[in-house]
């Protein structure tokens, strides 16, 4: 079943432009991840933030959580087309399941340059 | 490079037949994940093997089986192929289990004619 809810599920900018995603979920995490995915290819591992901590920055990534609202964003600053691409949050879940990730259903980003 | 192998590629079959999907995971690590990626359904979580030991399993048909080697790579048998099962094949390895940081292999893409 699905943890994560990605919103929106599509988004398109301009190039230089942010481009801002959010993920909903519903129960306790240890932690969640984003994960972005280049057409027809494999995921990739962006960024991990874990539930003490509320924000974390990599490169032009930038990730916060909210486990009061549980829900997490992803920023990405100065957008460039190299960036289009569908986004993934995934959460390792505090509770049962714990032994795997659950992912969201993503947000295609297309970044027009 | 992820470090995740999976091969073949690309599989073209046809309906009632059975395939092998294999995977090699990144050195040293001890999960590996199989997942199931089509448009309608999105990432699906299939099942994980820890150490050569099912950990845990997802919306798994019984027509899908799979088992994790001594040497830890790993296979997904496909059989009684419906169209329905046509999808993108994904392994993922991790160092552990539960929220590790997940390596995904480019994938395999299979298509049931």
């Amino acid at each position: 079943s699905q943890q994560g809810e990605e919103d929106p599920q599509a988004l398109s900018i301009q190039e230089g432009e942010n481009a801002t995603m959010n993920c909903s979920y519903k129960t306790s995490i240890n932690n969640l991840q984003w994960y972005r995915q280049n057409s027809g290819r494999g995921l990739v591992h962006l960024i991990l933030i874990r539930s003490n901590e509320r924000e974390k920055h990599s490169g032009r990534l930038r990730v916060t959580l909210d486990t009061s609202k549980k829900s997490s964003s992803l920023l990405i600053t100065a957008s460039r087309a190299a960036d289009t691409a569908s986004y993934f949050c995934a959460t390792h879940n505090s509770g049962g399941s714990n032994y795997k990730l659950t992912f969201g259903k993503g947000t295609l980003l297309t970044v027009n340059p | 490079d992820s470090g995740v192998t999976q091969t073949p590629k690309h599989l073209i079959t046809a309906t009632g037949q059975r395939v092998t999907l294999r995977c090699s995971p990144r050195s040293g690590d001890l999960s590996v994940y199989w997942y199931q990626q089509s448009l309608d359904q999105g990432l699906q979580f299939l099942i994980q093997y820890y150490n050569g030991e099912e950990r845990a399993k997802g919306n798994i048909l019984e027509r899908f089986s799979a088992q994790q080697f001594p040497d830890l790579h790993s296979e997904l048998n496909l059989s009684s192929l419906e169209l329905g099962d046509s999808a993108l094949y994904f392994c993922a390895s991790s160092v552990g289990t539960g929220g590790n940081i997940q390596y995904f292999g480019a994938g395999t893409r299979l298509s049931v004619l």
